[in-house]
């Protein structure tokens, strides 16, 4: 089983910032099967990212992903208000169906 | 336009049994993948089950035998039929619906929270 570790754990920024999110595999998604969620407190996760890089409908353009192998990231450019949430990646290259990252806390500083 | 509402979720003793629903609308749930996915209180997520078009299944180690993921084509319904229900069965379940030909969630229910607890 592949095995995802998000870091840090806890994130506290201002907005405005930018933030660079981490998500490492224990073995190489050689097909960049990888998904980043954003999960509100009492929300449902919302997808933003899957392949990687490639953003879903509707969200905006300062989410970005990278990343390929073994290690990805999630970059939010500007944060706004509303972005202050727990982010999950989660790799559906060994499936099924995939194993979710333990998340990352981003918080307002 | 998708949505997923997810329904029967509950307190219930350990060695117990519950059926979760999942009604969905704006497209069909015979022609994608589902799945069910979990988080138990303050943790991270967890997938279930998974059933694909073709009506083949996958189950997390953790339900294997004990839980069981169906659908409803003319209720356009997905279910997941759970039994000796444990203590760390307790948890938000969210209905998903997965990319077709992938594993990742495109959309996602607004959960139900399951108890088990005496």
């Amino acid at each position: 089983e592949i095995v995802l570790t998000q870091s840090p754990g806890t994130l506290s920024l201002s907005p405005g910032l930018r933030a660079t999110l981490s998500c490492r595999a224990s073995q190489s998604l050689y097909s960049n099967y990888l998904a980043w969620y954003q999960q509100k407190p009492g929300q449902a996760p919302r997808l933003l990212i899957y392949g990687a890089s490639s953003r879903a409908t509707g969200i905006p353009d300062r989410f970005s992903g990278s990343g390929s192998g073994t290690d990805f990231t999630l970059t939010i450019s500007r944060l706004e208000p509303e972005d202050f949430a727990v982010y999950y990646c989660q790799q559906y290259d060994n499936s099924p169906p995939g194993t979710f990252g333990q998340g990352t806390k981003l918080e307002i500083k | 336009e998708v949505q997923l509402v997810e329904s029967g979720g509950g307190l219930v003793q350990p060695g117990g049994s519950l059926r979760l629903s999942c009604a969905a609308s704006g497209f069909t749930v015979s022609s994608n993948y589902m799945s069910w996915v979990r988080q138990a209180p303050g943790k991270g997520l967890e997938w279930v089950s998974v059933i694909y078009n073709g009506g083949n299944t996958y189950y997390a180690d953790s339900v294997k035998g004990r839980f069981t993921i169906s659908r409803d084509n003319s209720k356009n319904t997905l279910y997941l039929q759970m039994s000796s229900l444990r203590a760390e069965d307790t948890a938000v379940y969210y209905c998903a619906r997965v990319m077709f030909g992938f594993n990742f969630v495109e959309y996602w229910g607004q959960g139900t929270l399951v108890t088990v607890s005496s």
